[in-house]
Parts: structure tokens; sequence; C-alpha cells
């Protein structure tokens, strides 16, 4: 069974920094491109970063490139996401992604985690 | 940079209703890469439709998509209680990057 566990959620004060983690198992991590995606309280979804198998090509919205820089461990089957320079705006449920390349979708999500940026 | 309107924001039906949402791309998208979710309240959003028209593993065939240049349909054939929620369409880009339309919520009327 697919399980993507994601952690390091939290309140942390606008300027601050957290460190997103997201544990995957029942599939070969390796072999997928990952993402996070966001969704603020009470809004829509929003794509934040991707980075395909290898770590060779990584991805990032507009909003926070520059901020957050995604990471991989495959040997730990661990997907990362380090966020600096927080924002209100960056207030959201975190979700971990798992990226089919065949169907270009996302076919598996974690459960989230609540980042709320506030002083 | 593609965006993606669905209408309408809310659709109000009763179960055994037909449902039809509308999901309209800035400028064309290939059918490959366009791709719907469903998400209930406190819950992670689930895949229903990707490739345009084909369903996920699991989902009903009450489900179905449509669709192809610029404009795409999620029908839902006849409303079941478990159907009401917000729905999403997705597109992957050029660039890589994941686009999703601003939700449409199919409330119990």
């Amino acid at each position: 069974e697919v399980q993507l566990v994601e952690s390091g959620g939290g309140l942390v004060k606008p300027g601050g920094s957290l460190r997103l983690s997201c544990a995957a198992s029942g599939f070969t991590f390796s072999s997928y491109s990952m993402n996070w995606v966001r969704q603020a309280p009470g809004k829509g979804l929003e794509w934040v970063s991707s980075i395909t198998s290898s770590s060779t090509y990584i991805y990032y919205a507009d909003s926070v490139k520059g901020r957050f820089t995604i990471s991989r461990d495959n040997a730990k089957n661990s997907l990362y996401l380090q966020m600096n320079s927080l924002r209100a705006e960056d207030t959201a449920v975190y979700y971990c992604a798992r990226f089919n390349l065949v169907i270009r979708g996302i076919d598996y999500w974690g459960q989230g985690t609540l980042v709320t940026v506030s002083s | 940079e593609i965006v993606l309107t669905q209408s309408p924001g809310t659709l109000s039906l009763s179960p055994g209703e037909r449902a039809t949402l509308s999901c309209r791309a800035s400028q064309s998208v290939s059918s490959s890469y366009l791709a719907w979710y469903q998400q209930k309240p406190g819950q992670a959003p689930r895949l229903l439709i990707y490739g345009a028209s084909s369903r996920a593993t699991g989902i009903p065939d009450r489900f179905s998509g449509s669709g192809s240049g610029t404009d795409f349909t999620l029908t839902i054939s006849r409303l079941e209680p478990e159907d009401f929620a917000v729905y999403y369409c997705q597109q992957y880009g050029s660039s890589r990057a994941l686009t999703f339309g601003g939700g449409t919520k199919v409330e119990i009327k």
C-alpha cells in the first residue's frame, strides 16, 4: 500500500524557517517524481514544487522561488521542503504528492501537514 | 502560463441528478495532460480522471471526463451522497509545473 506521511508543520513567525518531511513507503520511491502542493485555509490547491526521480530537474512556483528548496533522499525514501523567509500567505496545509508520469497526474497524496505563519 | 477556470463555482443538486462541471483553459491543453480530482472536507484530494477521459483505479463509472483543446468537462451521471465534494481540474504544462483550477463545489440542494 502506497503511503505518504508528512511531518514538520507547525507555527512559525514571519521571516522564520521550517523544514517539512515526507516519508514514503509501499512503492519504489526512487522511480517517481514527487511534488509539494499546498492549500490555504478555505482555498483551492496550489502547486508549490516538484523534483524528478534522481533530483535532476527541480521546479518551483513563482510564489516560492528563491525561498523554498525541495530535495529528496532516495536511500531514505524521503522528500523534503525547506521553507525560508516565511510569510503569512504561506499559511496552508502542505501535501506531499506522487506524480505519475504515465498519467501525468498525482495518483497519491499524503494527509497533509499544517504550516501557520503568524506573529 | 496556462490558467484554468472552473465553472460554476458552486453547483446545488439533489442526489440522483446529473452534474456537469466545466474547466476552461486560457490556451490549448493536451488532453493527455488534463486531470480531475475530488476533495472532501478534511481529506486529501483523490484522483478521478486522467488524460481528460480515463478513470483512475477504483473510480465508479458514473464519473466521466471529456473535452479537448481549451474546454473540458467532468460529468457525474447520477449523484450519490458521497459525491458531494469539491472538484478540481489540473493540467501538466510544458514548463513541468502543475496548474489547478479554482474548484467547483457540488453541494446538496
